[in-house]
C-alpha cells in the first residue's frame, strides 16, 4: 500500500531558525512528489514538484530536495508570515493522476 | 483569472438529507477531484474523473457519488448525509500529468 508520511507532526521555530521538515514515502514507483502550503480556513497552494532523486527546487525562504526515499523542506531564516501546515503528496505509477497524501506539519514560527 | 470555487463555503444539514457540494472551475481543466480533510487524517481522495462522463472511486467514496457532464464542473452528492460525513471538502483540478489546484473548501456540518 503506497503511504505518505511527514515528520514532525507540529513544529515551534523562532524567527530566523532555520529547519527542515521530513516527508518520507513508500510508493510503487514515484511519479513526481509534491509539497502544498495550507493556511488555516483555506484550500491547499501549491509550492514544488520534483521528479527524480537530487532534484532540488527553491522558492523564496523554501527549498525542496528529494532522495529515493524521501523528501525535504528546508525553510531558512523562517519570517511568522511562513506559518502554515505543509503537505506532502505522492504521485504513484500507472497512469493514475492520484495523489497519495501525509497528514502535514504545522509549522509556527515566533517573532 | 481562471480559478477553481466551491459553493456553499459553509453548509449545515440533518442527518438523512441529501446535499450536493459545487466546484467549478474555469481553467479547461480534464481532471477533477474530491477530497475530505479530518483531523488525524490529512486529505482523503473521495471520487475523481478525467473527463466528460468519466468518474471514479477514491479510497473513501461510500455514500458519495459525483457526476461529471462538462469540463468544468464536478459536483459532489452526498445522498443521504451522516454525522461521520461532518468535514470539510476540497475541490482540485489539474492538466494531464501537472500538479493539482485546490479550491477554497466547503465546511459541511452535519447534526
Amino acid at each position: 500500500e503506497d503511504q505518505v508520511t511527514q515528520s514532525p507532526e507540529a513544529l515551534r521555530l523562532q524567527e530566523g531558525e532555520s529547519s527542515s521538515l521530513n516527508c518520507s514515502y513508500t510508493v510503487s514507483g514515484l511519479r513526481g512528489l509534491f509539497w502544498y502550503r495550507q493556511d488555516p480556513g483555506k484550500g491547499p497552494e501549491f509550492l514544488f514538484t520534483l521528479y527524480s532523486a537530487g532534484e532540488e527546487k527553491e522558492k523564496e525562504r523554501l527549498k525542496a530536495t528529494l532522495t529515493k526515499k524521501e523528501s525535504f523542506l528546508h525553510i531558512t531564516a523562517p519570517k511568522p508570515e511562513d506559518s502554515a501546515t505543509y503537505l506532502c503528496a505522492a504521485k504513484t505509477q500507472g497512469g493514475s493522476e492520484k495523489l497519495v497524501f501525509g497528514k502535514g506539519t504545522k509549522l509556527t514560527v515566533n517573532p | 483569472d481562471a480559478e477553481i470555487t466551491q459553493s456553499p463555503r459553509h453548509k449545515i444539514t440533518e442527518t438523512g438529507r441529501q446535499v450536493t457540494l459545487a466546484c467549478h472551475q474555469t481553467w479547461n481543466h480534464n481532471n477533477m477531484f474530491w477530497y475530505r480533510q479530518d483531523l488525524g487524517h490529512g486529505l482523503r481522495l473521495i471520487h475523481y474523473s478525467y473527463g466528460v462522463q468519466d468518474t471514479n472511486k477514491g479510497e473513501v467514496s461510500d455514500g458519495y457519488s459525483v457526476s461529471r457532464s462538462n469540463t468544468e464542473d464536478l459536483p459532489l452528492t452526498l445522498e443521504s448525509a451522516a454525522s461521520s460525513q461532518t468535514s470539510v471538502y476540497f475541490c482540485a483540478s489539474s492538466p494531464h500529468g501537472n500538479e493539482q489546484f485546490f479550491g477554497p473548501g466547503t465546511r459541511l456540518t452535519v447534526l
